[in-house]
């Protein structure tokens, strides 16, 4: 199985600073195929990048996913308020099981 | 948009079936060209997939969790279930019925938390 590490594990950032996350896979992972999740105390997480770059419906341009191969960037321009929450990366290449990272918490 | 939302009981015992429903709205499940999968989340850590099936009945699980699981889809009642056997307390989390399209997961539901406990 793939397994991805993201780090750092907490991130205190302040509203209008730039977040930088980053999740390593321990190989390759097939066609890029790397998505990115918010999620927010009591709720479910929520898409925000699939394969790697692409930002899902309705996502604000200030997130960002970049990376290939092995490593990956989620990138949050300015931060928002809203935006302090849990991130997860998961990558979907070949076969199952489709595996998630541990997450990073960004925090104030 | 497709909506889910998970159904079952929040606590059982040790060394029993684990069994929950996922109710979808806003989409056919037999005729739509869909995954419908299960993830869970222990209180207070990560996630983890456990599987998926095609709409055509084709699975796919997370080979950790030693076969036992089972995904099954009730097209009569436009919804999908879990059955999970031989629990025990690692077994307890926040189990999400979900949407995946080519893996990575468009819908998710609400969740629902299972307690394995005597």
């Amino acid at each position: 199985d793939i397994v991805l590490t993201q780090s750092p594990g907490t991130l205190s950032l302040s509203p209008g600073e730039r977040a930088t996350l980053s999740c390593r896979a321990s190989q390759s992972v097939t066609n890029n195929y790397l998505a990115w999740y918010q999620q927010k105390p009591g709720q479910a997480p929520s898409l925000l990048i699939y394969t790697a770059s692409n930002r899902a419906s309705g996502i604000p341009d200030r997130f960002s996913g970049s990376g290939s191969g092995t490593d990956f960037t989620l990138t949050i321009s300015r931060l928002e308020p809203e935006d302090f929450a849990v991130y997860y990366c998961q990558q979907y290449g070949g076969s199952p099981p489709y595996t998630f990272g541990q997450g990073t918490r960004v925090e104030l | 948009q497709v909506q889910l939302q998970e159904s079952g009981p929040g606590l059982v015992k040790p060394s029993e079936t684990l069994s929950l429903t996922c109710i979808v709205s806003g989409a056919s499940i037999d005729k739509s060209n869909y995954y419908w999968g299960w993830i869970r989340q222990p209180p207070g850590k990560g996630l983890e997939w456990i599987g998926h099936i095609y709409y055509r009945g084709t699975t796919d699980y997370n080979p950790s969790l030693n076969n036992r699981v089972t995904v099954s889809v009730d097209t009569s009642r436009n919804q999908f279930s879990l059955k999970l056997n031989s629990v025990t307390a690692a077994d307890t989390a926040v189990y999400y019925c979900a949407r995946p399209y080519g893996g990575y997961i468009l819908s998710w539901g609400q969740g629902t938390l299972v307690t394995v406990s005597s």
